[in-house]
């Protein structure tokens, strides 16, 4: 069974431009979460979604934005990029409710300059 | 606020000997608790966890335990072996809840 995917792998732009993330996950699962990780901060929850559904929303600025699929695959937008959003962005994938074991991708590495 | 804390952000431990890694959580709705770890250039990946109606679960060389009065879990690994060598993050829940919460992560270094 494939893993979950994220695309890019690495990506690097400019402060005000807006960029777009994409997820791809595990066949079958149905609940997708993204995280930020940023060094000494450990993951941050930005938000999760199901069924095409935002169910949970972290405590990040509005700039930061998702949606999901009716095939599950997901993506998150951040729009008026700022330095401070350079990090690691994971996504991942489980079943039904993502506070058991979820299955996470590699990450996007966004880097703004 | 760091609902979730990892207070030793690195420790070195020598190949064979056991390897502790700790975690602090503040909120009291927290149930079920998990350990990731993960390599650089990839993606945190699922170790073990633990429901909160119990104090202890092994899985081969790695064992969580949980003291709920505390509101403290940790992780022996043991014996310790060089590719263990990864970050580790603790991560909590509560029931109902639709996201996890993460500690800052403990970097793990076993010397062969």
């Amino acid at each position: 069974k494939a893993g979950v995917t994220q695309t890019p792998r690495y990506l690097i732009k400019t402060r005000g431009q807006q960029v777009t993330l994409s997820c791809s996950p595990i066949s079958g699962h149905r609940s997708v979460s993204w995280y930020q990780q940023t060094p000494g901060q450990g993951l941050q929850f930005l938000f999760e979604y199901f069924s095409e559904t935002q169910r949970n929303k972290g405590n990040f600025p509005g700039r930061f934005s998702g949606r999901q699929f009716s095939n599950s695959r997901s993506e998150m937008n951040v729009s008026t990029l700022e330095l401070g959003d350079s990090a690691l962005y994971l996504c991942a994938s489980s079943l039904d409710r993502p506070t058991y074991e979820q299955y996470f991708g590699p990450g996007t590495r966004l880097t703004v300059t | 606020d760091q609902q979730v804390k990892q207070n030793s952000p690195s420790l070195s431990v020598q190949e064979g000997r056991i390897s502790i890694l700790n975690c602090d959580y503040t909120n009291s709705m927290f149930d079920y608790f998990l350990w990731y770890k993960k390599y650089p250039a990839e993606g945190p990946t699922f170790l073990i966890s633990i429901s909160s109606i119990k104090d202890k679960n092994e899985d081969g060389r790695f064992t969580v335990f949980l003291n709920k009065s505390a509101k403290h879990l940790s992780l022996h690994i043991v014996p310790s072996q060089p590719g263990d060598s990864a970050v580790y993050f603790c991560a909590a829940s509560a029931s109902g809840a639709n996201n996890l919460f993460f500690g800052t992560g403990t970097r793990l270094t076993v010397i062969p």
